[in-house]
């Protein structure tokens, strides 16, 4: 079974320039995150999509990130203008509804991320 | 709101000892409960996870956890470790009510020493 798909794994721009992210999901999965993760923290979610829907969407700073999933498989993550503490890596996750434990909706399989570094 | 606690931001052990991380969680409730492993430059890889059942849970690599609902701990442990070990580690929680997102603790970095 293929995992999680980001590209690109790396990018480099400077303040204020524009920038997209791609995720690819495990196939057959619903639910697909968007988390960021500053350098010696943990992960935080910034979007969360069941289908093509937005299920949560609080914690994405909305006046410069923008996602997408417009047919329910693959989504994007844009951050238009950049700043420079938006320097960090940028996690795709999803979650399959099925399963045969109560929790196993729960649980999420990463992608390998995408480092941006903003100059 | 739900928080999770990694009190060591750091451990260095020696290639084949023994090893437990430590994983705290805030809140009353026993939430699902899981650990990730993340490699430099790579994404979070799922070791193991605590939905309900049996309080010691294996997982793979050779680890496993005990939950301890007196302690709201979730310590990850590993009898002897291996130089590929060493990496970040992640506790999360998520409470299955209301809107509760997956919460990390901000992570141990393992070293390990020859």
């Amino acid at each position: 079974e293929a995992g999680v798909a980001q590209s690109p794994r790396y990018k480099i721009i400077e303040k204020r320039q524009s920038v997209a992210f791609w995720c690819n999901p495990i196939s057959g999965h619903a639910t697909l995150y968007w988390y960021q993760q500053i350098l010696g923290q943990g992960p935080k979610l910034l979007i969360q999509f069941q289908n093509n829907g937005v299920v949560d969407d609080s914690q994405l700073p909305k006046d410069r990130f923008s996602a997408e999933r417009l047919k329910g498989v693959d989504s994007t993550l844009k951050i238009q203008p950049a700043k420079l503490e938006d320097s960090a890596v940028y996690l795709c996750a999803s979650s399959s509804p099925r399963g045969t434990l109560a929790g196993d909706q729960e649980t999420q399989y990463f992608g390998p991320g995408t480092r941006l570094l903003v100059l | 709101a739900q928080s999770v606690t990694q009190p060591d931001i750091h451990i260095t052990v020696s290639e084949g000892a023994s090893l437990e991380l430590r994983c705290n969680y805030s809140y009353g409730a026993t939430p699902y409960l899981f650990w990730y492993v993340q490699s430099p430059g790579q994404g979070l890889q799922l070791l193991l996870k605590y939905f309900s059942g049996d309080t010691l849970v294996q997982g793979i690599k050779g680890f496993e956890a005990e939950f301890k609902r007196s302690q709201s701990s979730f310590n990850l442990r590993k009898p002897s470790v291996h130089w590929s070990d060493a990496a970040e580690y992640f506790c999360a929680v998520k409470y299955n009510f209301g809107n509760e997102k997956l919460t990390f603790g901000t992570g141990t970095r393992l070293t390990i020493i020859p």
